[in-house]
């Protein structure tokens, strides 16, 4: 079975301007989860679609934005990028059911701004 | 007080010792714990999820929960150089949908 993939893998973008990251989960799976690393802040939960719909919603600022489609594929949308928002962005696709719900990591996208 | 918390390490072991990595959460309410591997610069991987108290075994790996202590680890047997990278521990509750993550150990094993 393909793994979660990512595109584009690496980006280099200007303060100011927008990026939309796209993340096609696994076979099968209907939840599709964003995530920002950065070395000082570690990995952080952006938020979860499910069936097209956010289900939850991390601790990040209306920048930040996403959406689902009806074949789960996923993207999501950073506007007036600022240099903060550099990272390493990562899509996790689980099969969303309960009681666990293991999530597994696409490769990233890699976002630097200037 | 952090949600996950992880020593950062580096935990140096021997080839063939076994590494100890350990994790320790703050809400009750945490239901499902996993334990990712990242190797540098590349993404994590699932290496094992629990979600009941007591050890669950995979191959050289072992995760072990203990709810009422708010303690999760995970033992790797018979370490080896390519089992050097960065553990990352992981939490989940069943409301959030969400995995909460520690700031990761970086592991060395020393052939």
């Amino acid at each position: 079975k393909a793994g979660v993939t990512q595109t584009p893998r690496y980006l280099i973008k200007t303060r100011g301007q927008q990026v939309t990251l796209s993340c096609s989960p696994i076979s099968g799976h209907r939840s599709v989860s964003w995530y920002q690393q950065t070395p000082g802040q570690g990995l952080q939960f952006l938020f979860e679609y499910f069936s097209e719909t956010q289900r939850n919603k991390g601790n990040f600022p209306g920048r930040f934005s996403g959406r689902q489609f009806s074949n789960s594929r996923s993207e999501m949308n950073v506007s007036t990028l600022e240099l903060g928002d550099s990272a390493l962005y990562l899509c996790a696709s689980s099969p969303g059911t309960l009681p666990s719900y293991e999530q597994y990591f696409g490769p990233g996208t890699r976002l630097t701004v200037t | 007080q952090k949600e996950v918390e992880q020593n950062s390490g580096p935990l140096s072991v021997p080839e063939g010792a076994i590494a100890s990595l350990n994790c320790t959460y703050s809400d009750r309410g945490s239901q499902s714990f996993f334990w990712y591997r990242q190797y540098s610069g590349k993404s994590p991987e699932l290496i094992m999820f629990i979600y009941s108290n007591g050890d669950k075994e995979d191959g050289r790996f072992t995760a072990q929960l203990n709810k009422a202590s708010q303690y999760v680890s995970l033992l790797i047997r018979d370490s080896q150089p390519s089992d050097s990278a960065t553990y990352l521990c992981g939490r989940g509750d069943t409301g959030r949908r969400a995995l909460t993550f520690g700031s990761g150990t970086r592991l060395q094993v020393q052939p």
